[in-house]
């Protein structure tokens, strides 16, 4: 089956920097990378996904890039604010219905 | 329109009781998963549901685990003889069914948290 690495595991930022959470995924044939939030006690909501006919997209405060090449995907959040924490979950495709999920990261917003 | 919605979101059981998790997934959503999400883990695929088809259980972790969705729409996580490994919280998320090769976007109910004593 698929295999997606998530890096951090956690991540602390000051309110208005930046946060940058990288993934890499082995199945070469995956072409759908959704990222979900998920907050304490909350479910997974989907904030932004990428399919693999595209390098990059953005979302106000939120980007996504993927390197199809490299295997390997990104989620950026600028001008991060305390509402930004929670964890983070990448995931990518395999076979033409199910996700593989990263193992998440903790992201903490200092004010 | 309404969400995902899951039952009990709470469920305390003893060890070696059987435990059955219900999901209802979004209306007009044919594909429909279960997921278990141990403390600070990720998500980990249990057992998939597309219209009439086959079921795909490969993520199911052993027999005592099974699943079944009624009328392609509501479905039912049956947990036999639990084991307090068992403990996590189950999710469930329904998607449209599958444009051919491209995985559509899942969304999640609350889950369900079962604590095995």
């Amino acid at each position: 089956g698929e295999n997606v690495e998530q890096h951090p595991s956690t991540l602390s930022v000051q309110e208005g920097d930046s946060a940058v959470i990288k993934c890499t995924y082995s199945d070469s044939a995956s072409n759908y990378f959704p990222w979900y939030k998920q907050e304490l006690g909350k479910r997974p909501q989907l904030i932004i996904d990428i399919r693999s006919n595209v390098g990059e997209k953005k979302d106000q405060r939120i980007a996504v890039t993927l390197n199809k090449t490299a295997k390997h995907f990104s989620l950026h959040i600028t001008e991060t604010q305390p509402e930004d924490s929670a964890v983070y979950f990448c995931a990518a495709s395999f076979g033409d219905y199910k996700l593989s999920f990263g193992a998440g990261t903790t992201v903490t917003v200092r004010a | 329109g309404a969400g995902v919605s899951q039952s009990p979101s709470n469920k305390v059981t003893e060890k070696g009781k059987d435990v059955e998790l219900r999901c209802d997934p979004i209306s007009g959503h044919t594909a429909l998963y279960w997921y278990r999400q141990s403390l600070g883990q990720g998500l980990e695929f249990l057992i998939y549901f597309q219209g009439n088809s086959a079921p795909d259980k490969s993520g199911l972790p052993s027999d005592r685990f099974s699943a079944e969705r009624t009328g392609g729409s509501v479905s039912t996580l049956t947990i036999q003889r639990t084991q307090q490994e068992d403990s996590a919280v189950y999710l469930c998320a329904s998607s449209l069914k599958p444009a051919g090769g491209l995985t559509d976007t899942q969304y999640f109910g609350p889950g369900t948290r079962l604590t095995v004593l």
